[in-house]
């Protein structure tokens, strides 16, 4: 059964990088079809999408955090990496790992239509951005 | 603001059934798939729905989904109180290329 364990500091000062990284254990980080994903939780707030990326190389950030984040994937550990760069006080949240399948439901000249799906998910890690 | 709407909150007495909406757009919900995760309270989320109405292997039939344009809904029956928990709604969003999660229902078993 694929497991996901998140690791790294507690806490980070502000305008530092925030880094964690998630160990897959279980199942292969080579599977074809699925990313690897982070997705943060502030406290008392609902789920936020970083970003995920593939064995291969192919990332998918959200917009509003793509200037500050990296993922990258060591598939020699069979461990994934989230980088954020000059964090504040609103990057305070609880992190996780995700395996994250996406696929193309059907695609239309305008676009592609998906499905996504996180499962599994990582206990999660409290980060504190400290001043 | 989530693009997909959640109510805060529900509630239901033990072996009654609930049902938690989610509501988007055509660039979300009408087009893509929709998954629904529980977060039981302390603990992380896990997924129960995906692509529209299917379940993991492992989760139960009390639990069941619908899409109909630019909503959706989740279904429990037979409430018990380990299904306390917050609920989720997922999907990717054409036109802000991103995923959106609703802001959560906290469903309170009375």
């Amino acid at each position: 059964q694929l497991h996901l364990q998140e690791s790294g500091p507690g806490l980070v000062k502000s305008l530092e990088t925030l880094s964690l990284t998630c160990s897959v254990s279980g199942g292969s980080i080579r599977s074809s079809g699925f990313y690897w994903g982070w997705i943060r939780q502030s406290p008392g707030k609902g789920l936020e999408w970083i970003g995920s990326r593939d064995h291969s190389g192919s990332t998918l950030y959200n917009p509003s955090l793509k200037s500050q984040v990296t993922i990258s994937v060591d598939t020699a550990k069979s461990q994934f990496s989230l980088k954020l760069r000059s964090v504040t006080a609103a990057d305070t949240a609880t992190y996780y790992c995700a395996r994250h399948g996406r696929h193309a439901v059907y695609c239309s000249p305008t676009g592609c239509y998906y499905n996504n799906r996180f499962d599994p998910w990582g206990q999660g890690t409290l980060v504190i951005v400290s001043s | 603001q989530s693009v997909l709407t959640q109510p805060p909150s529900v509630s239901a007495a033990p072996g009654q059934k609930v049902t938690i909406s989610c509501s988007g757009g055509s660039s979300n919900i009408e087009n893509n798939h929709l998954s629904w995760y529980q977060q039981p309270p302390g603990s992380a989320p896990k997924l129960i729905i995906y692509a529209n109405n299917e379940r993991p292997s492992g989760i139960l039939d009390r639990f069941s989904a619908s899409k109909s344009g630019t909503s959706a809904t989740l279904v429990i029956t037979g409430l018990q109180t380990g299904d306390e928990a917050d609920y989720y709604c997922g999907s990717w969003d054409n036109s802000l290329n991103t995923v959106v999660f609703g802001e959560g229902t906290r469903l309170t078993v009375l």
